[in-house]
């Protein structure tokens, strides 16, 4: 099983501010990366996915890969407070998602 | 289109019991998974189907667990002697094709089991 760790939180960010989250994984193979948001009592949602080193962006999201670092990285800016959420990094080398335990996200207005 | 369709959404049963639980996967998605999250955690892989056959089912957390697809859509996770431990979100997923690690995998709603 791929390790994935990311810090629980919670994050508390102000409205308008950038939330940035974290995730390390421990398998130097792994080939791509997803987002996942999951807001309470509800199934996870994919945000975004990134393959490449480097940065990738859509919209306020900007997902950011080192694969030499094995560091995964979404910033969220200008966060609203519908962006109060757990947000799930997962990690997949084959066909299945090894997942962190996710950060909380809180939005302050 | 419709999405993963899970039911049902919340079952309560007691220890002892036997449950089972379905998905129905977005249409043409030759893919699913079923996996299991607790509270406070990610969501953990249990089963991978491609097509009609298990094609890896480590997960699995003990012979009391199985999953059946058998004409390739729905499928069903059947739980047999349930335990205590077992109380968890059943979540489903599915994907188009499931042989690279890009393949984009969608979850449904889950099935949140309780047992007393």
């Amino acid at each position: 099983q791929k390790e994935v760790e990311q810090n629980s939180g919670p994050l508390s960010v102000p409205e308008g501010a950038i939330a940035s989250l974290n995730c390390t994984y421990s398998d130097r193979g792994s080939q791509s990366f997803f987002w996942y948001r999951q807001y309470s009592g509800k199934s996870p949602e994919l945000i975004m996915f990134i393959y490449s080193n480097g940065d990738k962006e859509d919209g306020r999201f900007t997902a950011q890969l080192n694969k030499a670092s094995q560091y995964v990285s979404l910033l969220i800016r200008d966060s609203q407070p519908s962006d109060s959420a757990t947000y799930l990094c997962a990690v997949n080398g084959d066909y299945k998602l090894s997942f962190g335990a996710g950060t909380t996200v809180t939005v302050r207005a | 289109g419709a999405g993963v369709s899970q039911t049902p959404s919340n079952k309560v049963t007691e220890k002892g019991k036997y449950v089972e639980l379905r998905c129905d996967p977005i249409s043409g998605h030759t893919a699913l998974y079923w996996y299991r999250q607790s509270l406070g955690q990610g969501p953990e892989f249990l089963i991978y189907f491609q097509g009609t056959g298990a094609a890896d089912d480590s997960g699995l957390p003990n012979d009391r667990f199985f999953a059946v697809r058998p004409e390739g859509s729905v499928s069903t996770l059947k739980i047999q002697r349930t335990e205590r431990g077992d109380s968890a979100v059943y979540l489903c997923a599915s994907s188009l094709t499931g042989d690279s690690g890009a393949d984009t995998q969608y979850f449904g709603p889950g099935t949140r089991l309780t047992v007393l």
